[in-house]
């Protein structure tokens, strides 16, 4: 009984493929996010989406693009793998998207490029 | 033992000690904190939260305390055992923005 899953966990791929990441979460929640965390434990937040709609997109590159079929999934599709986007990437959901509101992670998809 | 976030991200503390782990935030306008544990190989794992009208709050063997004229948040943690190793954030949220910002985290690592 999974809150929120994420598949691949593990993922080792070419500089200049194109690879997605993809987030479910049975907690009935209503936004979903996507954080970055690099080599020294930083998290930084990339998107946030409500009940499908983008509300939150950082400075991320051109080649992420985040894509919700419905309030429970939240994918995460890059294109031309870089060295440097290698990371974890963690998917999580809260209730809304006030403050206050608990953010449940994901196990975490480790993405090495080569 | 104590840490201060960015200056000393390892926090080393004999087992059974009480741990101290400290954060400072960056946004005055910030209204809602909390404290996430990450063990390793996983995501991180809510452990409590302190509104700004607040400044402490109290769980089972962690206490959180709130200084805003600083902008200092803290996390105690009682009598430390193994299975609290892990890395530990702190992360702020203003309700204007929506979004959660995350500490740079400091490691605690336990000795017998």
């Amino acid at each position: 009984d999974t809150a929120v899953s994420q598949t691949p966990k593990y993922l080792v791929t070419q500089m200049g493929n194109d690879k997605s990441i993809k987030c479910e979460q049975n907690l009935g929640h209503d936004t979903m996010y996507w954080y970055k965390q690099d080599s020294k434990k930083f998290l930084k937040i990339m998107f946030s989406y409500n009940n499908k709609e983008l509300i939150i997109n950082e400075t991320v590159p051109n080649r992420f693009s985040p894509k919700s079929p419905d309030k429970a999934h939240l994918n995460l599709h890059i294109n031309s793998l870089e060295l440097g986007d290698s990371a974890v990437y963690f998917c999580a959901s809260s209730f809304h998207r006030v403050a206050g509101n608990t953010i449940y992670f994901g196990e975490g998809s480790w993405l090495t490029v080569v | 033992g104590e840490s201060v976030g960015l200056h000393l991200p390892t926090l080393s503390v004999q087992e059974g000690d009480n741990s101290i782990i400290n954060c400072a935030y960056s946004n005055s306008a910030s209204d809602y904190f909390i404290w996430y544990k990450q063990e390793s190989g996983k995501g991180p794992q809510f452990i409590i939260d302190i509104r700004s009208n607040m400044d402490k709050r109290q769980g089972q063997r962690v206490t959180v305390l709130l200084n805003k004229t600083v902008k200092h948040l803290s996390l105690q943690i009682a009598a430390t055992q193994p299975g609290d190793s892990a890395v530990y954030f702190c992360a702020e949220e203003y309700s204007s923005a929506s979004k959660i910002i995350f500490g740079s985290g400091t490691r605690l690592s336990i000795r017998p």
